[in-house]
């Protein structure tokens, strides 16, 4: 079966820091993967997919960045984060372009 | 006019009720309609998928999908407390992009 693995769940990290949030998915290949960004009381806002290996498509002009250097794995980084960054982050890998299935999330504060 | 649109509530229901949640979509080419599930700080998870015109009926869940009036709905009888949560409308877009509603938060009240 399929799973996908996100980590950490929780971060807290000062303005200016960088960062890195990576993403696994196990039991599929080539998948379609997907970093949202929800925050408090919102709905998901897309902000990278990929469909292969270092294809990455940009949904939101920001401080953030993707990559995608292995099949299944995908890494969302900043070189500097900004207090607006905060929020839930959600890596999500799609099977054949139907459903969506999630990781745990990491809940990001930036002070 | 958003894609996906959806009542952000909270839609208060008493326990035991049906709970009635609705989505509407602006792509007329859209093909596939999810429904999902999120707890208070959890990830979302799918409940139900529906292609076709019509019902979708899954234990306690139905999917009511009305292409030419452009929108699915999610119908829960005998609400429990366990079913609060915001339900999460996602619409697969005719190239294939899933497209999020921003949620209905549902309350369901012993």
């Amino acid at each position: 079966s399929q799973t996908i693995h996100q980590w950490p769940a929780t971060l807290v990290q000062p303005v200016g820091s960088p960062l890195s949030l990576e993403c696994t998915v196990e039991g599929t290949s080539n998948p379609n993967l997907y970093w949202y960004r929800q925050a408090a009381g919102r709905g998901l806002q897309l902000l990278f997919y990929s469909v292969g290996i270092g294809q990455i498509s940009s949904e939101v002009p920001q401080n953030l960045s993707a990559s995608r250097p292995q099949d299944r794995q995908f890494i969302l980084s900043s070189k500097k984060l900004l207090l607006s960054d905060s929020g839930f982050y959600l890596c999500a890998w799609e099977r054949a372009n139907t459903e969506a299935f999630f990781g745990q999330g990491t809940r990001l504060t930036v002070v | 006019q958003k894609e996906v649109e959806q009542n952000s509530g909270p839609l208060s229901v008493p326990e035991g009720a049906i709970a009635s949640l609705n989505c509407t979509y602006s792509d007329r080419g859209s093909q596939s309609f999810f429904w999902y599930r999120q707890y208070s700080g959890k990830s979302p998870e799918l409940i139900m998928f529906i292609y076709s015109n019509g019902d979708k009926e899954d234990g306690r869940f139905t999917a009511q999908l009305n292409k030419a009036s452009q929108y699915v709905s999610l119908l829960i009888r005998d609400s429990q407390p366990s079913d609060s949560a915001t339900y999460l409308c996602a619409v697969n877009r005719s190239n294939y992009q899933l497209i999020w509603g921003a949620g209905t938060k549902l309350i369901i009240k012993p």
